[in-house]
C-alpha cells in the first residue's frame, strides 16, 4: 500500500492566490482529516470526514478555508484567498472506523509559503 | 479532551532506554492515553494506547500509574532513528471531537 498521498509536497504562492491541496486517502479507509502546523499552534485538527460526510469543520479557521471529498478516494482543501498567515505544513490522514486515533495514518505533508 | 503535562526535551544514549514522562491529572475514567511522534519533516505517527493496563507492543512500552495521572513511554533500546517529537494525547477512543497535539517532547538520541 502507498499510504496516504498528498500533492503538492511543496507549494509557494503570493498573497491573494487560491491554493488547492490534494490528498489520497488509504483504500478502504473510511475517515479522513486535515490538519495543520505551525510551530507557534503545534498540530490542529482542520476537519474531518466519514465516509465523505464532513462531521466536524469546527478547525477551520475561516471562511477562507474549504474542504471537499467528493468520493472515497480523493479529497481537496482550498485556501481562497490565500494569506501569509496561512503558511504552515498541511498533513492529511486517514483511519478506519474503529478506534479512529490508534488507527489515523498520516500523509508526508504539503508544506505552503505564501509571500 | 484533558491536558498534558511534557517536558519540553530529553536526551537519551544510543542503546539505552528512554523513558518519557506525561502528567495528565485531569483524565477522566473513559479516556485513553496514546502517544504519538514526528519525525523531522514526517507526519505523525501512532506508537501505542492504553486505558489503565500497562501496555507492550514492538515499538514501546506504556506504564500508567495506578491513579491514571500520569503515564511513561519506555523506548526500551533508543536509537537515532527514534530521535522525534514525542505526542502524549488523552482523549475517549472513538468518538467526535476535535484533536490537539500539545507542543510534546523532543527526545535527542546520541551517540
Amino acid at each position: 500500500d502507498a499510504g496516504v498521498i498528498q500533492s503538492p509536497r511543496h507549494e509557494v504562492t503570493e498573497m491573494g492566490q487560491e491554493v488547492t491541496l490534494r490528498c489520497k486517502p488509504i483504500s478502504g479507509h473510511d475517515y479522513l482529516f486535515w490538519y495543520r502546523q505551525t510551530m507557534m499552534r503545534g498540530l490542529e485538527l482542520l476537519i474531518y470526514f466519514n465516509n465523505n460526510v464532513p462531521i466536524d469543520d469546527s478547525g477551520m479557521p475561516e471562511d477562507r478555508f474549504s474542504a471537499k471529498m467528493p468520493n472515497a478516494s480523493f479529497s481537496t482543501l482550498k485556501i481562497q484567498p490565500s494569506e501569509p498567515r496561512d503558511s504552515a505544513v498541511y498533513f492529511c490522514a486517514s483511519s478506519l472506523a474503529r478506534g479512529w486515533l490508534e488507527t489515523q495514518y498520516f500523509g508526508p505533508g504539503t508544506r505552503l509559503l505564501v509571500l | 479532551d484533558a491536558k498534558t503535562t511534557q517536558p519540553t526535551s530529553m536526551d537519551c544514549a544510543e542503546g539505552r532506554a528512554a523513558n518519557l514522562p506525561c502528567n495528565h491529572s485531569t483524565i477522566s475514567g473513559n479516556e485513553y492515553v496514546y502517544w504519538y511522534r514526528q519525525i523531522h519533516s514526517q507526519g505523525p505517527q501512532y506508537i501505542i494506547h492504553g486505558l489503565k493496563n500497562n501496555e507492550t507492543n514492538e515499538m514501546a512500552s506504556l506504564i500508567i500509574t495506578e491513579d491514571r495521572k500520569s503515564s511513561t513511554l519506555i523506548l526500551p533500546h533508543a536509537t537515532l532513528r527514534d530521535t522525534a517529537v514525542y505526542y502524549c494525547i488523552v482523549r475517549v477512543t472513538g468518538t467526535a471531537s476535535k484533536l490537539t497535539f500539545g507542543t510534546g517532547t523532543r527526545l535527542q538520541v546520541t551517540l
